[in-house]
C-alpha cells in the first residue's frame, strides 16, 4: 500500500549509543519532516526536506541529523542517544507548490533511551 | 513554541452529540489543517482551510476558519464511539508550506 514506512517500530537505546530511524515513501512526494512527539508537548519539527538533497533545521534539531539522497527516503540519524530523547518519532511527507494538500504520516518510532 | 493551542484540551461526550474544538494560532497563515490521531497510531490529514475560506465541509467535519481572530474551529456532527481520537491543528508559517506547526491537542473521547 501507498503510505510512509517507518522503522523499527520501538527501540531501546542505551546512553551514547547510535542508530537510525528509517524513513521511506513511495508517493514521489517532494516534502518530508521528522517530528517528536512528547506528551503534552504537541509535535515538535526536527528537520525537514523540500526535496533530494535539500535539508533544513526544524525548531529542536539538536542531537538529529538528516540527509535526502533520494526523493524516497529521508533517514534520522540519533548520534549520540541521550535519556532527554526519549520520545515517540513521525516522519511525515506531502506534495508541494499549491498547499492543497496536507502531510502524509508514517506509524512512528517509540524510542526509548535509558 | 507551539503556534497553535487547541481548546479544549479533553472533550467528553455521548455517542451522537456534536464535537466542538477550537484552536487559536499567533501569526499570519496561508492555511489551516486539522488532523487526528488514534491512540498509539500517527496522525491522519481530516480537512485543510484556505486562508481566505470562511468555512469548509467534509462528511461529518465542518471547519471555520476567522482570521481577524486568528482562531478555527472544527464541530464533528452526530459523534461516534470511532471519532475516539485526538485531534490537532496545525498551520504552516507564511515562510514556508514545508514547516508545519501543531498545536498540542484536543483529546476527545466518544462513550456509546
Amino acid at each position: 500500500n501507498a503510505g510512509v514506512t517507518q522503522t523499527p517500530k520501538f527501540q531501546v537505546l542505551k546512553t551514547g549509543q547510535s542508530m537510525t530511524l528509517q524513513c521511506a515513501q513511495d508517493m514521489n512526494h517532494e516534502y518530508m519532516s521528522w517530528y517528536r512527539q512528547d506528551p503534552g508537548m504537541g509535535l515538535r519539527l526536527i528537520h525537514y526536506s523540500v526535496g533530494a538533497g535539500i535539508t533544513d533545521q526544524g525548531e529542536v534539531p539538536n542531537g538529529y541529523n538528516v540527509s535526502r539522497s533520494t526523493t524516497e527516503d529521508f533517514p534520522l540519524r540519533l548520534l549520540s542517544a541521550a535519556p532527554s530523547q526519549t520520545s515517540v518519532y513521525f516522519c511525515a511527507s506531502s506534495y508541494s507548490g499549491t498547499e492543497k494538500y496536507g502531510y502524509t504520516f508514517g506509524s512512528g518510532t517509540r524510542l526509548t533511551v535509558v | 513554541s507551539q503556534q497553535g493551542e487547541e481548546d479544549p484540551q479533553a472533550l467528553s461526550i455521548q455517542e451522537g452529540e456534536n464535537a466542538t474544538m477550537n484552536c487559536s494560532y499567533k501569526t499570519s497563515i496561508n492555511n489551516l489543517q486539522w488532523y487526528r490521531q488514534n491512540s498509539g497510531r500517527g496522525l491522519v490529514h481530516l480537512i485543510l482551510i484556505r486562508s481566505n475560506e470562511r468555512e469548509k465541509h467534509s462528511g461529518r467535519l465542518r471547519v471555520t476558519l476567522d482570521t481577524s481572530k486568528k482562531s478555527s474551529s472544527l464541530l464533528i456532527t452526530a459523534s461516534r464511539a470511532a471519532d475516539t481520537a485526538s485531534y490537532f491543528c496545525a498551520t504552516p508559517p507564511n515562510t514556508g508550506f514545508q514547516k508545519l506547526v501543531f498545536g498540542t491537542g484536543t483529546r476527545l473521547l466518544v462513550s456509546p
